[in-house]
């Protein structure tokens, strides 16, 4: 079955770079995702890769994706504290549902 | 141009009552899911619907749970006899059929059963 997993915690200083890890089991996805979620709200997607992709480019966005070691990272250039939020590795089974892993909060200290 | 809608926001149940929640997908979008939060945990999937048709209700509990996505109106998730257990957040995303990949959330309804 699936499993995604992230670190629960990371902090880091404004204006630092921030690289969010997530590992998944499902070889056959075909989309991975990161999602945002601020306090009380619902999630923002940011941005998601398709699974022959090796990497994606987005603003301050980059994914990565490494396919063979099942491995998916966020980075953020240049975190501000509006970073600060709870991010979700998904990823997209066959059946189009997202299974998601537990989320990674980030804290932006100033 | 608004975004997929859910309400309320906010419900609180006692036990052994009835808990319905509505989501409106966004304009155009035929695609509706249901997700659910609890504390501290990431979201997981419960049913994927397309209009009068559900699709995939691997993740529903058997008992107690139903959806629906009318013709007309907006998704409906229903939960009856509500337990404690059942307190989280509920989350709708919707998605356009010719671009299933790509799946908006909205601001979900947080449910407590008292």
């Amino acid at each position: 079955g699936e499993d995604v997993e992230q670190s629960l915690f990371l902090s880091v200083r404004e204006g630092d770079s921030s690289v969010i890890n997530c590992t998944y089991t499902d070889s056959s996805s075909t989309y991975l995702y990161w999602y945002k979620q601020e306090p009380g709200a619902g999630l923002q997607l940011l941005t998601y890769i398709f699974s022959n992709m090796d990497m994606k480019q987005d603003q301050r966005l980059t994914v990565l994706l490494n396919k063979k070691d099942k491995h998916l990272s966020l980075r953020i250039a240049d975190t501000q504290t509006g970073d600060s939020a709870i991010y979700f590795c998904a990823e997209q089974t066959g059946a189009n549902n997202l299974f998601f892993g537990t989320g990674t909060r980030l804290t932006v200290i100033p | 141009n608004a975004g997929v809608m859910q309400n309320p926001r906010h419900l609180v149940r006692r036990r052994g009552q009835e808990a319905r929640l509505r989501c409106s997908p966004m304009k155009g979008h035929s695609h509706v899911y249901w997700y659910r939060q609890l504390p501290e945990e990431g979201l997981k999937f419960m049913v994927y619907l397309q209009k009068e048709n559900i699709i995939d209700e691997s993740g529903m509990p058997k008992e107690r749970f139903s959806a629906e996505f009318p013709k007309e109106g907006p998704s409906i998730l229903r939960i009856q006899q509500v337990v404690r257990g059942d307190s989280a957040a509920y989350f709708c995303a919707s998605s356009h059929r010719d671009r299933i990949e790509t799946q908006y959330f909205g601001p979900g309804t947080r449910l407590l059963v008292l």
